[in-house]
């Protein structure tokens, strides 16, 4: 049972440069989200989605964007990567409504140099 | 606005001893609320859940919380910790639409 999967797990990039992660979950989740972990700041909601084809902003969105085409799958996408970047990213996932339990995958380490 | 506060930032602990690990949320309503912890390079494991009854839940790994309404807490404990419970935990409280806010963490390293 794979639960939320999370790739790459590291990557480096350069400023300016784009790149998308992705994220998988196999346990028919509504709702996902993405996250970004700092230092002292535990983790902020970067966008979300409650389910196939919709997406919505969180607390810390711009410089980012997102697609849900499948329900299975959450896209998160840098089109023009800078040092503020630098973090570490999580997926989530969890059934509709406030009650259930979110799902984590294992992060993406992204240093943006 | 709904918010977390995790005062301590680190706290160290001896292999054996007990555990408390402090969290006060702000919310207008009961509150739906959580522990998570974090080993280091995984994700977020949920540890327990406070929704409704009962004050005093239990969770995995012999962890417990009390939610104190008057005092705004949701404060964790574990009578006594295994040095394989260093990790971060993270107390959280639902905010609406499915969504969740995380307070900032607390390091918790084992002395031998």
């Amino acid at each position: 049972n794979a639960g939320v999967t999370q790739t790459p797990k590291f990557r480096v990039l350069k400023t300016g440069q784009s790149m998308t992660l992705l994220c998988a979950q196999d346990m028919n989740h509504e709702y996902m989200y993405w996250y970004r972990q700092d230092p002292g700041m535990g983790l902020r909601l970067i966008h979300y989605s409650v389910g196939e084809g919709t997406t919505a902003k969180g607390e810390v969105p711009d410089g980012y964007n997102v697609s849900r085409l499948k329900k299975q799958n959450f896209l998160l996408g840098l089109e023009s990567a800078a040092p503020s970047q630098t973090s570490v990213y999580f997926c989530a996932s969890t059934e509709s409504g406030a009650k259930n339990i979110q799902y984590f995958g294992a992060g993406t380490r992204l240093s943006v140099l | 606005a709904q918010s977390v506060t995790q005062p301590d930032i680190h706290i160290t602990v001896s292999e054996g001893a007990s555990l408390e690990l402090r969290c006060n949320y702000s919310y207008g309503a009961t509150p739906y609320l959580f522990w998570y912890v974090q080993s280091p390079g995984q994700g977020l494991q949920l540890l327990l859940k406070y929704f409704s009854g009962d004050t005093l839940v239990q969770g995995i790994k012999g962890f417990e919380a009390e939610f104190k309404r008057s005092q705004s807490s949701f404060n964790l404990r574990k009578p006594s910790v295994h040095w394989s419970d260093a990790a971060e935990y993270f107390c959280a409280v639902y905010s609406s639409a499915s969504k969740i806010i995380f307070g900032s963490g607390t390091r918790l390293s084992i002395r031998p």
